[in-house]
């Protein structure tokens, strides 16, 4: 059983377009996250939900908007794609301390 | 805001020596300090944590110390084997006052047969 999912794996795209990544989990946390990694391997926090509520929302552009329909699901829409959206895209997701991490959405912008 | 350094970047160790990764922290309030390791092709999972009120703790072959009054904690592997090699993380935060964990930027460790 999966844990934290993410769909899809891997997501090639031209600049301009939209795209979406979904993130479920099935461990019954009530906060998840989501993380961009660079080509650095940094890990910056984007935005965190609790709840379905918006609690943290990091300097990211509007062009990003994450959305939870409920508990177990956190969605990411990335507007008008550029080439330095290219990362690797991870959720997360925790009920406290120890956060769970998805397997990640490498997104490659031509 | 929290600032996490990790040094260093790279570690390269031969197979059955020790590796040790340091990293510093700003913000005094912070209270959780976990290490994540992250596989090629994975996401980061967590190894070991300790918390504010404990200076030493051990699992196997890997230890983590912190120094509160110095405001910075270290990662111990022990008898390093090949498929230690990976992405360590160290991270900080002050849960749950606040539900943000900063990371420090990583260090690729390759444990050399």
């Amino acid at each position: 059983d999966t844990a934290v999912s993410q769909t899809p794996k891997y997501l090639v795209t031209q600049m301009g377009n939209d795209k979406s990544i979904k993130c479920e989990q099935n461990l019954g946390h009530d906060t998840m996250y989501w993380y961009k990694q660079d080509s650095k391997k940094f890990l910056k926090i984007m935005f965190s939900y609790n709840n379905k509520e918006l609690i943290i929302n990091e300097t990211v552009p509007n062009r990003f908007s994450p959305k939870s329909p409920d508990k177990a699901h956190l969605n990411l829409h990335i507007n008008s794609l550029e080439l330095g959206d290219s990362a690797v895209y991870f959720c997360a997701s925790t009920t406290g301390y120890e956060q769970f991490f998805g397997p990640g959405t490498r997104l490659t912008v031509l | 805001g929290e600032n996490v350094e990790q040094h260093p970047s790279t570690l390269s160790v031969q197979e059955g020596d020790s590796a040790v990764i340091k990293c510093t922290y700003s913000d005094s309030a912070s209270n959780y300090f976990p290490w994540y390791k992250q596989e090629l092709g994975k996401g980061p999972q967590l190894i070991i944590d300790i918390r504010s009120n404990v200076g030493e703790k051990k699992d196997q072959r890997i230890a983590v110390t912190l120094n509160k009054t110095a405001k910075h904690f270290s990662l111990h592997i022990t008898e390093t084997q090949p498929e230690d090699s990976a992405v360590y993380f160290c991270a900080a935060s002050k849960w749950p006052n606040d539900y943000k964990l900063s990371f420090g930027a990583g260090t690729t460790v390759t444990v050399r047969a």
